[in-house]
């Protein structure tokens, strides 16, 4: 079965850039989800989306914004990068139908030196 | 604001045996769902089990079962048959009816020997 997608798997940015990350959702999946997950922690929510709208709000700093695009993949956009904004940042989605079960991707790994 | 405690840092179970897991939660709500996410070294996420609030039967999935006691606020993840792939991080989580968010504890380390 399809899995949600993200990408890049792998980021390395230095202080005080841009960071984009980007997720594709389960097929027909329309709330999409973002975590941030530090190292040895639980995750911790951000941000969620449902037909492109904002639906949810978590402890998401003012540097990083998100959307959701017409076809449903969300973007974190993270900017002014600091050391400790290195984590694993997760994507999830649900379907509006189940909307209750929230499916994680692998997962980007960003790494702030 | 709701909680989550896990209060079992590390836990061992030997191959073949079966193990149980400990999650209290704290909320005053009375609708909400309860989950348990496994997270092995390649660091996924994995949808484990859910729990709806309002049913009393207890979750099942294969070798995996709760034991949701609803008055106690208590949500136990029960591995029967243990393998040597359930080695990993298990989460505890809670949603409530109302947001988005699952509220994580913080984590069980479950080990399993050969």
């Amino acid at each position: 079965a399809a899995g949600v997608i993200q990408s890049p798997r792998h980021l390395i940015k230095e202080k005080r850039e841009t960071a984009t990350l980007k997720c594709y959702p389960i097929p027909r999946h329309d709330t999409v989800y973002w975590y941030q997950q530090g190292p040895g922690q639980d995750p911790q929510f951000l941000i969620s989306f449902y037909e492109k709208m904002q639906s949810d709000k978590g402890s998401i700093p003012d540097r990083f914004s998100a959307q959701q695009f017409s076809d449903y993949h969300s973007e974190l956009n993270m900017s002014s990068l600091e050391l400790g904004d290195s984590a694993l940042y997760f994507c999830a989605s649900s379907l509006e139908t189940n909307q209750e079960t929230q499916y994680f991707g692998p997962g980007t790994r960003l790494l702030v030196l | 604001a709701q909680t989550v405690t896990q209060s079992q840092p590390e836990m061992s179970v030997q191959e073949a045996e079966t193990v149980t897991l400990s999650c209290t939660y704290d909320t005053s709500e009375s609708d909400y769902y309860l989950f348990w996410y496994k997270q092995p070294p390649s660091r996924q996420m994995i949808l484990v089990i859910r729990q709806e609030a309002y049913k009393q039967q207890n979750a099942t999935e294969n070798r995996f079962s709760v034991n949701f006691q609803k008055a106690a606020k208590s949500f136990s993840l029960k591995i029967s048959d243990s393998q040597l792939g359930d080695a990993a991080m298990y989460f505890c989580a809670y949603r409530s009816k109302y947001t988005d968010k699952l509220i994580f504890g913080t984590g069980t380390r479950l080990q399993v020997f050969p």
